[in-house]
């Protein structure tokens, strides 16, 4: 089965600041990957999915990006930082039969 | 696009009464429903999920139901235990071609279970 590590675990950012956040999986080839976020008390938005390698789609217009770089690794970034950047940031890999599992996530703070 | 409405968004039950949480999805197209439970401050967890071809599956205390024509479905836990308090998520999931599944995620029920 596969594993998603995600990290910085927590992440406190000043307004303007440039944002890297890192997923990678374990377990399988070739996942299709996703990123979340989720606002405090409220559910999950989908934000980029990854079918392959630099294949990337937005599901939303935002102040970030995401690249894919490697089979197995899913980068979120901004350039600069927002307060409603503010979340609790997931990242998600797909199973063959199509659930998704989710990292431990990132709860980023933006001041 | 899909759109996946949850109730309630609270709910507090005392322990081993039964607990329900209702959905309903827009698109037809959606063929599969996960359920997800999340602890406070933790990742979503699967912890059910149902295929548009079954109208119902059980696991332990937890059971989810389908009704395809109305579009609903629904996650019943019995014999609830103060471990279930969590937020719950619901969720309707479109396949298209390449595999990418686009999943829509209901807004959440806080569920209480109190001793």
């Amino acid at each position: 089965s596969q594993t998603i590590h995600q990290w910085p675990a927590t992440l406190v950012q000043p307004v303007g600041s440039p944002l890297s956040l890192e997923c990678t999986v374990e377990g399988t080839s070739n996942p299709n990957l996703y990123w979340y976020r989720q606002a405090a008390g409220r559910g999950l938005q989908l934000l980029f999915y990854s079918v392959g390698i630099g294949q990337i789609s937005s599901e939303v217009p935002q102040n970030l990006s995401a690249s894919r770089p490697q089979d197995r690794q899913f980068i979120l970034s901004s350039k600069k930082l927002l307060l409603s950047d503010s979340g609790f940031y997931l990242c998600a890999g797909e199973a063959r039969s199509g659930t998704q599992y989710f990292g431990p996530g990132t709860r980023l703070l933006v001041l | 696009g899909e759109n996946v409405e949850q109730h309630p968004s609270t709910l507090s039950v005392q322990e081993g009464d039964s607990a329900v949480i209702k959905c309903t999805y827009s698109d037809s197209a959606s063929n599969y429903f996960p359920w997800y439970k999340q602890e406070l401050g933790k990742r979503p967890q699967l912890i059910i999920d149902i295929r548009s071809n079954v109208g119902e599956k059980k696991d332990q205390r937890i059971a989810v139901t389908l009704n395809k024509t109305a579009k609903h479905f629904s996650l019943h836990i019995t014999e609830t235990q103060p471990e279930d308090s969590a937020v719950y998520f619901c969720a309707a999931s479109i396949g298209y071609s390449g595999g990418y599944q686009k999943v829509t995620f209901g807004t959440g029920t806080k569920l209480q279970v109190i001793p």
